[in-house]
C-alpha cells in the first residue's frame, strides 16, 4: 500500500506565475518529508525538506508547508522558470524505520514561456 | 556537487544471464541504497547498507543481491534475469537525509 501519495501525474504553469505541488501521506510515524527533482535520464537531485516539528521551510524560489493533521504538504515554486520544468518527488522518512525512505509517483511540471 | 556513478547507463540482454550493476560515490558516505524504478511509479527499495559489510533487504530484494567490501563501492547483481526486470535501476548514497542519486540503469530483459 502506497503510504506517500502524488495525485497529480502533470502541470502546467505559465512562467512567472506560482507552482503549487501537491503531497499526501498516510503513516503518522513520517517525521521528516523530501522533495528531489529529476530531470530526464539523469537521477533525482534533492531539492528541500521539512521537518515534522516545522510547517514550513523557505530555500529562495522555493518553499516546503508541512501539514500534519491533515497529513499533506507542498511544494510552492515562485516564480516558476522555465528550467524548473521537470518531475518532482515527494519522498518521506519513518521515525520508526529511520534508514528507509518512501518516495510518491512524482508531477510531471511543464512551465511555459 | 555529488559525485556517485552508474555503469552501465543502458543495458539490454537475454534472460537468464547473470548481470552486475555497478555503483560508486567519492563522497566516503556510510549509506547507500539501490532503488527500482518504473515510468509514472514510485521508488522502490531494493538494497540498502549502512557501511562496510552491512546490507539490508528493501521490499524488492528477493531476485538480487548486493555486496559492500569498500565505501565506495556497492553492486548489485541478478543472477539469472527476466523480462519482469526491465526497469530502471537507482543507486544512491546519503548523507544526513539527503540522498544523492546516481543517474541510473535503464535495463531491457528480451
Amino acid at each position: 500500500d502506497q503510504q506517500v501519495k502524488q495525485n497529480s501525474p502533470s502541470l502546467s504553469v505559465q512562467e512567472g506565475r506560482i507552482s503549487i505541488l501537491n503531497c499526501d501521506y498516510t503513516n503518522s510515524m513520517f517525521d521528516y518529508f523530501l522533495w528531489y527533482k529529476k530531470y530526464p535520464a539523469e537521477g533525482p537531485t534533492f531539492l528541500i525538506s521539512i521537518s515534522s516539528i516545522k510547517d514550513k521551510n523557505e530555500d529562495g524560489r522555493f518553499t516546503v508547508f508541512l501539514n500534519k493533521s491533515a497529513k499533506h504538504l507542498s511544494l510552492h515554486i515562485v516564480p516558476s522558470q522555465p528550467g524548473d520544468s521537470a518531475v518532482y518527488f515527494c519522498a518521506a522518512k519513518s521515525i520508526d524505520t529511520g534508514n528507509q525512505f518512501y518516495f510518491g509517483t512524482g508531477t510531471s511540471l511543464t512551465v511555459i514561456p | 556537487e555529488a559525485d556517485i556513478y552508474q555503469t552501465p547507463r543502458y543495458l539490454v540482454i537475454g534472460t537468464g544471464k547473470k548481470i552486475t550493476l555497478e555503483c560508486s560515490q567519492t563522497m566516503g558516505h556510510d549509506k547507500m541504497y539501490w532503488y527500482q524504478q518504473d515510468p509514472g511509479m514510485e521508488l522502490h527499495l531494493i538494497h540498502y547498507s549502512y557501511g562496510v559489510n552491512s546490507t539490508e533487504k528493501g521490499d524488492l530484494s528477493s531476485e538480487s543481491t548486493v555486496s559492500r567490501i569498500r565505501t565506495e563501492h556497492f553492486p548489485l547483481t541478478l543472477e539469472s534475469a527476466r523480462p519482469s526486470h526491465t526497469s530502471q535501476y537507482l543507486c544512491a548514497s546519503r548523507v544526513h537525509y539527503e540522498q544523492f542519486f546516481g543517474p541510473g540503469t535503464r535495463l531491457t530483459v528480451l
